[in-house]
């Protein structure tokens, strides 16, 4: 599986644009990358997904570098709800792979 | 919004004894998952579940796991015999089509004593 790999950790403010970034550089042509992150005592949560081009939804933006190798997960506005660990998965678009998950990004935000 | 949904929210049972976590994944949904989550550390994979039949399972999903879709509704995940270290947190997801996105249960906590 190739892998990603991400900062342990990361601290924001409330109401303030949170950076995520995530490594890839064995990343395939093949492979999407998604995002989910895990509030405390829950299931991961789907947040983002792409292959190529910079993606939108109403939970985040997602920036993919050009050569594919790294992506950041924008949070425009953090509140209190957004603090979790953020997970930065690659999977394979043809099988229907499983997702494997890292140690993530554990996101504080701060009052 | 569709949602996975898992029972029981949180089981105790004796060591040795067999467990059945039971999930409902979303209706449309083709493929499903189990994974499990110890306390404090990441997810863990166990096995994926297409057209009626295991399509990729990891080292953790040995003989003493069996996953079933009995009636086309329920995915069930059964322990046959539960060994201390089997207790975690474990989500059941479902997707659609094969670059679609997963959706995760509340999990079950099971707790073995």
């Amino acid at each position: 599986d190739a892998k990603t790999t991400q900062p342990n950790s990361m601290e924001s403010n409330e109401e303030e644009p949170v950076h995520l970034p995530c490594n890839h550089s064995t990343i395939s042509g093949t492979d999407y990358i998604h995002w989910y992150r895990q509030l405390p005592s829950q299931g991961p949560e789907y947040v983002i997904h792409g292959l190529t081009s910079n993606v939108n939804n109403r939970m985040a933006s997602l920036a993919i570098a050009e050569d594919r190798k790294s992506s950041t997960l924008i949070l425009h506005r953090a509140t209190l709800r957004d603090a979790a660990v953020y997970y930065c998965i690659l999977r394979e678009r043809n099988y229907g792979q499983n997702f494997v998950f890292g140690p993530g990004t554990r996101l504080s935000v701060l009052p | 919004e569709p949602e996975v949904t898992q029972t029981p929210s949180h089981q105790v049972t004796q060591m040795g004894q067999e467990v059945i976590l039971r999930c409902v994944p979303i209706s449309n949904h083709l493929y499903f998952y189990w994974y499990r989550q110890i306390l404090g550390q990441k997810v863990e994979f166990l096995v994926s579940f297409y057209n009626n039949e295991i399509s990729e399972k990891s080292e953790i999903f040995d003989d003493q796991f069996s996953v079933e879709r009995p009636d086309g509704s329920n995915f069930t995940l059964k322990i046959r015999s539960t060994k201390l270290e089997d207790s975690a947190m474990y989500f059941c997801a479902s997707s659609g089509l094969r670059d679609t996105e997963a959706f995760f249960g509340q999990g079950t906590r099971l707790t073995v004593v």
